[in-house]
Formats: structure tokens, C-alpha cells, sequence
């Protein structure tokens, strides 16, 4: 059975870090792309960045773009999420989401449940 | 502001059809396959309809998912109850990034 798992969110105040984390299962994690989507309060669901299935090329939506750093280690088969200088709107439920093939593509076929982050003094 | 226009909103009766559509540009759908999500609050969003069209196993075929140039529409016919949820389109954006739309909420009266 295919799972993804997230951990890491919680409570961090303006201008602090976080590193998410999913931890993936059930299928050959280092032959698909991942990605990490996140939903503010009240909004839409966001694409926040993309990584391959080897790791080799990285994709990040302008709002987060030198702030966020996505990685991932096939031996272990996770997922992380590095976050810098954190601002209230960043304030989000985040998901980690497999893609289908080995490039991004926007074909999330399986999620977890979301990490909550939120930030706040 | 999403990349791709969706309407806020749908409602249906039991029973009854129901579209949702998705507007983009010649730089996502116009270009690249879309796809369609079911999501309920609290839980993880569900892939509906993948490359434009395509159902994954165990979607029923009351989804049905077209596109036509840089707009693409999500049908639901035989409106159940469990339906109602917010659903979303997305695609890959040749600017190398995933686009999703601002989602509609859609409502079984």
C-alpha cells in the first residue's frame, strides 16, 4: 500500500526555520517525482515545489522561490522541505504528493495528510 | 489569483449533472495534460481525472473530465450527496511549475 507521511510542521515565529519531512512507502520512491502543496486557511491549494525522481532538478513557484529548498534521499526514501525566513503567509496546511511519472507533471496520485506550519510571534 | 479561472461555486440536486470549468492559457492546458481533484476539508486531496480524460481505478464513471484548447471541464452526472467537496483543475505551466485553479466549492442541495 502505497503511504506518504508528513511531519515536521508546528508553531515557528516570523523570520524562523523549519524543515518538513515525508516519508514515503509502497512503491519505488526513487522512480517518481515529488512535490510539496500546501493550503493557507481559507484558500486554494497551492503547488510550492517539485523535485525529480533522481533528485537532479528542482522547481519552485515564484512565491517561495529562494526561501524554500526541496530535497530528497532515495536510500531513505523521504521527502524534505527546508524553510527559511518564514512569514505569516506562509501559514498553510502543507501535503506532500507523488507524482506519476518521474518528472513533474502535476499527476498527484497519492498525498498525505498535511502538516500543519504556522507562523506566528 | 490562480493561474486557472474556476468558478467559486456549484450546485446540483441529486440525480442531476453538473460541470466545472477551467480556463488557462497556451502555456499549461493549452500545451499540457489536466488533471481534476476531489477534495474534502480535513483529508488528503483525491486524483479525479488524469490526462484530461482518464479516470484512475476506483473513480466511478459519473467523472467525467474533456478539454478543448486552453479550457478543460469536469462533469459529474447522477449528483450524490458524497459528492460535495471542493474540486480543483491543474497542469504543468511551460514556465516550469505546477498550476492548480482557485478551486469550486461545489454544493449538493
Amino acid at each position: 500500500e502505497v503511504q506518504v507521511l508528513e511531519s515536521g510542521g508546528g508553531l515557528v515565529q516570523p523570520g524562523g526555520s523549519l524543515r518538513l519531512s515525508c516519508a514515503a512507502s509502497g512503491f519505488t520512491f526513487s522512480t517518481y517525482a515529488m512535490s510539496w502543496v500546501r493550503q493557507a486557511p481559507g484558500k486554494g491549494l497551492e503547488w510550492v515545489s517539485a523535485i525529480s525522481d533522481r533528485g537532479g532538478s528542482t522547481y519552485y513557484a515564484d512565491s517561495v522561490k529562494g526561501q524554500f529548498t526541496i530535497s530528497r534521499d532515495n536510500s531513505q526514501n523521504t521527502l524534505y522541505l527546508q524553510m527559511n525566513s518564514l512569514r505569516a503567509e506562509d501559514t498553510a496546511v502543507y501535503y506532500c504528493a507523488k507524482d506519476s511519472v518521474g518528472v513533474p507533471t502535476g499527476a498527484f496520485d497519492y498525498w498525505g495528510q498535511g502538516t500543519l506550519v504556522t507562523v506566528s510571534s | 489569483q490562480s493561474v486557472l479561472t474556476q468558478p467559486p461555486s456549484a450546485s446540483g440536486t441529486p440525480g442531476q449533472r453538473v460541470t466545472i470549468s477551467c480556463s488557462g492559457s497556451s502555456s499549461n492546458i493549452g500545451s499540457n495534460y489536466v488533471y481534476w481533484y476531489q477534495h474534502l476539508p480535513g483529508t488528503a486531496p483525491k486524483l479525479l481525472i488524469y490526462r484530461n480524460n482518464q479516470r484512475p481505478s476506483g473513480v466511478p464513471d459519473r467523472f467525467s473530465g474533456s478539454k478543448s484548447g486552453t479550457s478543460a471541464s469536469l462533469a459529474i452526472s447522477g449528483l450524490r450527496s458524497e459528492d460535495e467537496a471542493d474540486y480543483y483543475c491543474a497542469a504543468w505551466d511551460d514556465s516550469l511549475s505546477v498550476v492548480f485553479g482557485g478551486g469550486t466549492k461545489l454544493t449538493v442541495l
